[in-house]
């Protein structure tokens, strides 16, 4: 049973048109909900730790929000150098510090 | 120069051989994780080590070991490779936060 599921899978926007990421989880007792961008034949490169309901956090023009069920990743104006693949990942229970991964939103960005 | 690495960055081999894949980090943490990243199944832990006496088994270790030779160095080893073992493979770290920091990669074929 998926923990993590990310939507959508694939989502291309103009450059400068704002949307949103979703992320639901089914954890019981979150431990922390993770934010990362992945490039293409790179290493996810992190972007935000949530930990609890009603907290956001926010770089350049990506802000992060959490709620009981689930995370939302807002891209106001973007890029074609926000162009990335975005995972979500939320600590694991029984597995000490590992994360358990969505499988991410490829997003693509054109001018 | 990078704080997570990783040896071999790419490598073919053939069905049957054994190969080591090599992690080393400076970021001095004590946590250290391996995964595993396939087109649309995501990033899947394989082992993880908290400390250079303590190794865990991840969601998929069948037909994988691991070494934790020092605090900085954790190698992931497969026996006796074969075609389903094609993957990425990533790297991770951890210190007293519960952010992971991700190598780069290496791309392994097993012909």
């Amino acid at each position: 049973e998926d923990q993590v599921t990310q939507s959508p899978e694939a989502l291309r926007l103009q450059e400068g048109e704002s949307s949103s990421l979703n992320c639901s989880y089914t954890v019981s007792g979150l431990r922390g909900l993770f934010w990362y961008r992945q490039d293409p034949g790179k290493g996810p490169e992190f972007l935000f730790t949530l930990y609890s309901a009603g907290e956001e956090k926010e770089k350049e023009r990506l802000k992060a929000t959490l709620t009981k069920k689930e995370s939302f990743l807002h891209i106001t104006a973007p890029k074609p150098e926000d162009s990335a693949t975005y995972l979500c990942a939320v600590r694991a229970p029984n597995s000490g510090y590992a994360l358990n991964f969505g499988k991410g939103t490829s997003l693509l960005v054109t001018p | 120069d990078a704080d997570v690495t990783q040896t071999p960055r790419n490598r073919i081999t053939k069905t049957g051989k054994r190969i080591m894949l090599e992690c080393s980090q400076t970021k001095g943490h004590d946590r250290m994780y391996w995964y595993r990243q396939d087109p649309g199944l995501g990033l899947r832990l394989i082992y993880y080590s908290f400390d250079v006496k303590d190794i865990n088994k991840g969601e998929i270790s069948d037909g994988y070991s691991v070494s934790r030779q020092a605090q900085a160095k954790f190698s992931l080893s497969l026996e006796s490779a074969i075609p389903n073992q094609t993957a990425l493979y990533f790297c991770a770290t951890s210190g007293d936060t519960d952010t992971q920091y991700f190598g780069p990669g290496t791309r392994l074929t097993v012909l």
